[in-house]
């Protein structure tokens, strides 16, 4: 099976900066999508990567290097609307999307 | 447009009784999948059909069944539940099957089998 690991928790205070990483270990790569999941929510798309380096979109960005199985997702200028959880999924060689467990940020005032 | 929806919004049903969980999307996408999200595990595929009359099964499929007549439609049948298909299920779609397409989810359905 495919092996994604991110951190279970994180916690960060309003506009500062979070950083969340993922490691991955798959069959064959087809690009990394991070999600964003409120609770009782769907997930829904945030970035995806399949060059290496990082894709900047408003507050969000996203870095990837295959050649060492990484990526992270970072928040700038938190908002409590962050609070959330952020999947990291990896598409394999056969085109399946495979998750990590998820890391839930929790933004404080 | 409604993208996907999903129904029931939530259930509770006794172990052994079958079930099916319905999932419709009006955007047109040829490949729609199911996952279950349980805590500590993430999302998991359970079956995905990448175009209308074919499916294929992802890393959970034991105890579920899914058809795909058309293009909209894709129901998850539980043919005799039991305690540990109590999770949260997502179906999802995607323009295409097979690609680095991303994909959509619905609202979810939350089951509880006692």
């Amino acid at each position: 099976g495919q092996n994604i690991d991110q951190p279970t928790e994180m916690t960060a205070t309003e506009g500062a900066i979070v950083q969340i990483n993922c490691t991955y270990q798959t069959s064959g790569f087809n690009g990394l999508f991070w999600y964003q999941q409120h609770a009782g929510e769907a997930p829904t798309f945030l970035s995806y990567n399949v060059l290496d380096g990082l894709e900047e979109k408003g507050r969000f960005s996203s870095f990837l290097s295959r050649s060492k199985g990484y990526s992270y997702l970072l928040l700038k200028e938190l908002q409590m609307k962050d609070s959330a959880s952020y999947l990291c999924a990896v598409r394999d060689g056969d085109y399946k999307l495979s998750f990590g467990a998820g890391t839930t940020v929790t933004v404080r005032a | 447009i409604a993208g996907i929806t999903q129904a029931p919004t939530s259930q509770i049903l006794a172990a052994g009784r079958r079930m099916t969980l319905r999932c419709t999307q009006d955007m047109r996408h040829n490949a729609m999948y199911w996952y279950r999200q349980d805590l500590g595990l993430g999302l998991r595929l359970i079956h995905y059909s990448n175009t209308a009359g074919t499916t294929g099964k992802g890393e959970v499929p034991d105890g579920y069944s899914v058809s795909r007549a058309n293009t909209d439609d894709f129901p998850l049948t539980l043919a005799s539940a039991v305690p540990s298909q109590t999770s949260v299920y997502f179906c999802a779609s995607s323009v295409e099957g097979g690609t680095t397409d991303t994909q959509y989810f619905g609202p979810g359905t939350r089951l509880t089998v006692l």
